[in-house]
């Protein structure tokens, strides 16, 4: 098992330029988690999909589109990049999205926007 | 405001030696507190989920324990090792909703042979 992959690793943008960041697991699970994280604070939520079909925004989703392409595949998708979306960029799974699930990571996107 | 605090916010110590760290919330209504390691450059891997029954839990050398009362948690590593070089970030899971999850900054360790 790869478990969760993420595609780009590494991205640089210009203002205003757009992207898609890739997020795939096979786990079989149910529940994916877009997640941004900045030096000196806490991971914070971008968007969630509780199941193939649905999602929600989470604590800072403003400029940014998600996509549950199946029951595998979530994406995250910046339209007009800003360089305050200079972040690292992290997918994650669960099995159900309970509380007591256990979340699994993937490695990150490194993405700066000059 | 639901509030995760870590402290310290780093610590070094040499290989062989214990060392413990700090988790205090402020999260309402609580429905568990985990603890994931996070390696540079890579993502955050889970090490223990603990409920508001559960007073301790390890996993290997790594003990969690949790005082619901006081709203506090620890993470006791035991003779350390240059491999636990890491970030170790408290989350405390706010119910009801399943995704509402928030995370400390965390505790940079640097283990030093």
């Amino acid at each position: 098992n790869a478990g969760v992959t993420q595609t780009p690793k590494f991205q640089v943008l210009k203002t205003g330029q757009s992207m898609t960041l890739q997020c795939a697991q096979d786990m079989n699970h149910n529940s994916m988690y877009w997640y941004r994280q900045d030096p000196g604070m806490g991971l914070r939520l971008i968007y969630y999909s509780a199941s193939e079909g649905t999602t929600d925004k989470g604590e800072v989703p403003n400029g940014y589109n998600v996509s549950r392409l199946n029951k595998r595949e979530f994406s995250l998708r910046l339209e007009s990049a800003a360089p305050s979306q200079t972040s690292v960029y992290f997918c994650a799974s669960s099995r159900a999205g309970a509380s007591t699930d256990t979340q699994y990571f993937g490695p990150g996107t490194r993405l700066t926007v000059l | 405001k639901n509030q995760v605090e870590q402290s310290p916010q780093s610590l070094i110590i040499l290989e062989g030696k214990n060392c413990t760290l700090q988790c205090n919330y402020t999260v309402s209504p609580f429905s568990n507190l985990r603890w994931y390691k996070q390696d540079t450059g890579r993502g955050p891997v889970s090490l223990t989920i603990m409920t508001f029954s559960e007073n301790t839990k390890s996993n290997g050398r790594y003990t969690a324990t949790l005082d619901a009362d006081t709203k506090q948690s620890s993470l006791h590593i035991t003779a350390s090792q240059l491999s636990d070089s890491a970030s170790y970030i408290c989350v405390v899971s706010a119910s009801p909703g399943t995704y509402k999850y928030i995370f400390g900054t965390g505790t940079r360790l640097k283990v030093l042979a």
